[in-house]
């Protein structure tokens, strides 16, 4: 059974940094890229960032670029994203999520906040 | 444009079709994935590839999609299906990334 673990949320004051991790099992990691896709509260869902299988291809949004960065580790089943320079428009719940079968965790809150 | 567009919301009676669509300029060249949204919860995939139902979406769930709209089907609406139902779609024509459309909130009467 795919269970997808986020960790790492909290409360941060603008222009801090974050890091977000997420623990996968249930399937073989190392063949599945993974993505963070954030929800910002009574908003859609938003993609963030996609890292392929083997980490060496990492997409961005726009919103996130240059700010953020997406990390994994196959060796641990794990999947971070640091986020940095954050904004009060940041606020949202993280949630990781497997490439291709669109597994999504249950998410963890991120709130920007003076 | 490489945007989603959803209907806000959709209404329909206990037992009737519920039909939800999605728009953009990326359907006929992407697939497109349907996800529900309940309250406090995570979205759920429902519908993956345009028409694939993955092993836990009930029967009455179904997908099409045709030139630049995708449809998510709802036939013999239920109560328990109210919900936010998302579609995501992606663009690669110059960098690669996801995209989701606005959303549509279903109100069973």
């Amino acid at each position: 059974q795919v269970q997808l673990v986020e960790s790492g949320g909290g409360v941060v004051q603008p222009g801090r940094s974050l890091r977000l991790s997420c623990a996968a099992s249930g399937f073989t990691f190392s063949s599945y890229g993974m993505h963070w896709v954030r929800q910002a509260p009574g908003k859609g869902p938003e993609w963030v960032a996609l890292i392929s299988k083997d980490g060496s291809h990492k997409f961005f949004a726009d919103a996130v670029k240059g700010r953020i960065t997406i990390s994994r580790d196959n060796s641990k089943n794990t999947v971070a994203l640091q986020m940095n320079s954050l904004r009060v428009e940041d606020t949202a719940v993280y949630y990781c999520a497997r490439d291709g079968d669109w597994d999504w965790g249950q998410g963890t809150q991120v709130t920007v906040s003076s | 444009s490489y945007e989603l567009t959803q209907p806000p919301s959709v209404s329909v009676s206990p037992g009737q079709t519920a039909e939800i669509t999605c728009s953009g300029d990326v359907l006929p060249s992407q697939y497109a994935y349907w996800y529900q949204q309940k309250p406090g919860q995570a979205p759920v995939l429902m519908i993956y590839h345009d028409i694939q139902r993955p092993s836990g979406t009930p029967g009455r769930f179904s997908g099409s999609s045709s030139g630049t709209t995708a449809t998510l089907t709802i036939s013999g609406v239920q109560a328990e299906d109210e919900a936010d139902y998302y579609c995501q779609s992606a663009n690669s024509t110059t960098s690669y990334r996801v995209i989701f459309g606005g959303g549509t909130r279903l109100t069973v009467l």
